[in-house]
């Protein structure tokens, strides 16, 4: 079974800074990688997903992502934050089927 | 085109006490689905469905049933509520259950607080 693993409960950063959130999956075959945004009270928006091809992938908001097949790994990241992507950051896995599955979630907030 | 709307916001029930969440689309999607939103756990499936008159069991079923009468609205019921089912729902939909072509789309939840 798929598994989804986000080290970092909660990340700090300065506004302007870069950003990366780390992303980890187990996945016996080739997976197909989501990253969702949940700001407080909503629902969860998709940022960006990959499939296959380009291994880099840009989303919205200035977002983009790598999918790095030796390390099982799919992290996110934003050259410069801004306030306004304080919010909570899934990664999730999915396998064609029916579902995802989900990561537990990195808490972003961002220091003016 | 509202996307996923889902009712109440907001719950509070006893222990023992029933009632249905309400999940409804207006995007013409195959797919729909309930999560629930822990804290330190992510989102787990209770359930799904592929079309209307056809569900099926996610991760979390147990203590959840579903139905789907027709393709707009896909309610969750909870039978006998228990304090360990106090947690956020989310209703998600998407085109078809390829997860490969079809993101999720999410509503904006429902809080569930059972005493």
């Amino acid at each position: 079974a798929q598994s989804v693993t986000q080290p970092d409960i909660h990340i700090t950063v300065s506004e302007g800074a870069s950003l990366e959130l780390r992303c980890n999956y187990s996945y016996g075959a080739t997976p197909y990688l989501f990253w969702y945004v949940q700001s407080p009270g909503q629902g969860l928006q998709l940022l960006l997903k990959y499939f296959s091809g380009d291994t880099l992938v840009q989303g919205i908001k200035g977002f983009e992502a790598e999918f790095k097949r030796s390390q099982s790994s799919f992290n996110l990241r934003k050259p410069s934050v801004h306030w306004s992507d304080a919010a909570e950051y899934f990664c999730a896995v999915g396998t064609g089927r029916r579902a995802l599955t989900f990561g537990s979630g990195t808490r972003l907030q961002v220091q003016p | 085109n509202a996307g996923v709307t889902q009712t109440p916001k907001f719950q509070v029930l006893k222990t023992g006490q029933s009632m249905t969440l309400q999940c409804a689309q207006d995007m013409n999607h195959e797919y729909m689905s309930w999560y629930r939103q822990d804290p330190g756990m992510g989102l787990r499936l209770i359930h799904y469905s592929v079309g209307a008159g056809i569900t099926d069991q996610g991760e979390v079923p147990n203590g959840y049933n579903v139905s789907r009468s027709t393709t707009e609205d896909f309610p969750l019921r909870l039978l006998s509520a228990a304090p360990s089912q106090t947690s956020v729902y989310f209703c998600a939909s998407s085109y078809s259950g390829d997860t490969a072509n079809s993101p999720l789309h999410f509503g904006n939840g429902t809080r569930l607080t059972v005493t």
